[in-house]
């Protein structure tokens, strides 16, 4: 059974820092490209990064961009975000997402974790 | 950047109704489209790719259609289990979620 686990999540202050994690199980990491994605509350999905499998490309939404660093650590099968210099807006519940990157689907997100809470406040 | 345009924002129906929900991309991205539904306090979950194929055990009354830019989420008749949120995704280029669409009991 495929389970993604997040962590990390929690209250800072704006300008804080935070790493994120998830924990990945039931298939094989390594040959997975991973997102995260988020939800600020009430609100829609936003698309935040992207890895590939090998960890060595990554792709970030602009409102992040310069902030935010993904990685990974296969033989741990997990998955990291850093957040420096958080602001307000960026409080919301925070997905990891495996990407099923198939001839015939496209690279569609088709397992996600049940997400952690962000919230910047002072 | 693509943006993506989900209308209408908020939709009240009933059980039996057949639901339509509009997507509209800023520009083409062919059919590299895909659909999610959202459950309260619940991650989402996959219910169309391609803009027009059914994710394995999604139930058929859900169909999708479009090409290009504009692109629809059809459920043929509205069953409880169908009250959600539901929204457009592109990945033609990187990914791009619509604002949502929530189905609500009329």
């Amino acid at each position: 059974e495929v389970r993604l686990v997040e962590s990390g999540g929690g209250l800072v202050q704006p300008g804080g820092s935070l790493r994120l994690s998830c924990a990945a199980s039931g298939f094989t990491f390594n040959t997975y490209e991973m997102n995260w994605v988020r939800q600020a509350p009430g609100k829609g999905l936003e698309w935040v990064s992207y890895i590939s499998s090998s960890g060595d490309t990554m792709y970030y939404a602009d409102s992040v961009k310069g902030r935010f660093t993904i990685s990974r650590d296969n033989p741990r099968n997990s998955l990291y975000l850093q957040m420096n210099s958080l602001r307000a807006e960026d409080t919301a519940l925070y997905y990891c997402a495996r990407v099923l990157n198939d001839v015939l689907t496209g690279q569609i997100f088709d397992y996600w974790g049940q997400g952690t809470l962000v919230t910047v406040s002072s | 950047d693509i943006q993506m345009t989900q209308s209408p924002s908020t939709l009240s129906a009933s059980v039996g109704d057949r639901v339509t929900i509009t997507c509209r991309a800023s520009q083409s991205i062919s059919s590299w489209l895909a659909w999610y539904q959202q459950k309260p306090g619940k991650a989402p979950k996959v219910l169309i790719y391609k803009a027009s194929s059914l994710e394995s055990g999604v139930p058929s009354r859900f169909s999708g259609s479009g090409f290009g830019t504009e692109f629809t989420l059809t459920i043929s008749s509205l069953q409880p289990d169908d009250f959600a949120t539901y929204y457009c995704q592109q990945y033609n280029s990187l990914w791009t979620f619509g604002q949502g669409t929530k189905v609500e009991i009329k």
